[in-house]
């Protein structure tokens, strides 16, 4: 089974904070993903990262950034935290390819305050 | 803006009975579409997909129908159980885009 695990449930930050947020997959998945899910929005792709090191912009990347140092690791990095930042995030991971479905981790939940 | 558009946030059905979930999308180079099923508290899971070359693929109780001169597709469950209570997001890829756009998600409710 496919396993995609995120550093945190809940989080509580401050405005202005640095905030990362670690999600690991198990699979040797090529590809990772960021997303984050608001109500009547539905999942908003932030980042995706199609091989260790590389990056591309989402949907929404404003406000974002990502690191991917290692294959089955993926940051997403809030540089300076807001309120509109405020909400679930989660992670996803597929293989390579286009066709694969993607793997969610459980997300989390950033309350910026 | 959104290319796939969930119009019905919420769906409520008795147990046994039919549930239709419905999509729309916009963009004429999507070619595969995917359902999710979301738990509260949990992360999204695959549920079933189809490509364009098809209109119709069945997978135990979830048959997805793809009508691709309208754009429109639909999840049908049937019978609804009382575990299929979930958050069902619509998703669309095009061809050589490894990215997804995901509805804004249906609520579905199963009443026993």
């Amino acid at each position: 089974d496919v396993k995609v695990t995120q550093s945190s449930r809940y989080l509580v930050k401050r405005t202005g904070e640095k905030v990362f947020l670690e999600c690991v997959q198990d699979m040797d998945h090529e590809n990772m993903f960021w997303y984050r899910q608001d109500p009547g929005l539905g999942l908003r792709l932030i980042y995706f990262s199609y091989d260790v090191k590389m990056k591309e912009k989402g949907d929404i990347p404003e406000g974002y950034s990502v690191s991917r140092e290692k294959k089955e690791r993926f940051s997403l990095i809030l540089e300076s935290a807001s309120t509109n930042q405020t909400s679930m995030y989660l992670c996803a991971s597929s293989l390579s390819g286009v066709r694969y479905e993607q793997y969610f981790g459980p997300g989390t939940r950033l309350t910026v305050t | 803006d959104q290319q796939v558009k969930q119009n019905s946030p919420s769906l409520s059905v008795q147990e046994g009975r039919i549930s239709i979930l419905n999509c729309d999308y916009t963009n004429s180079m999507f070619d595969y579409f995917l359902w999710y099923k979301k738990y509260p508290a949990e992360g999204p899971t695959f549920l079933i997909s189809i490509s364009s070359i098809k209109d119709k693929n069945e997978d135990g109780r979830f048959t997805v129908f793809l009508n691709k001169s309208a754009k429109h597709l639909s999840l049908h469950i049937v019978p609804s159980q009382p575990g299929d209570s979930a958050v069902y997001f619509c998703a669309a890829s095009a061809f050589i885009d490894y990215k997804l756009s995901f509805g804004a998600g249906t609520t579905v409710t199963v009443r026993a």
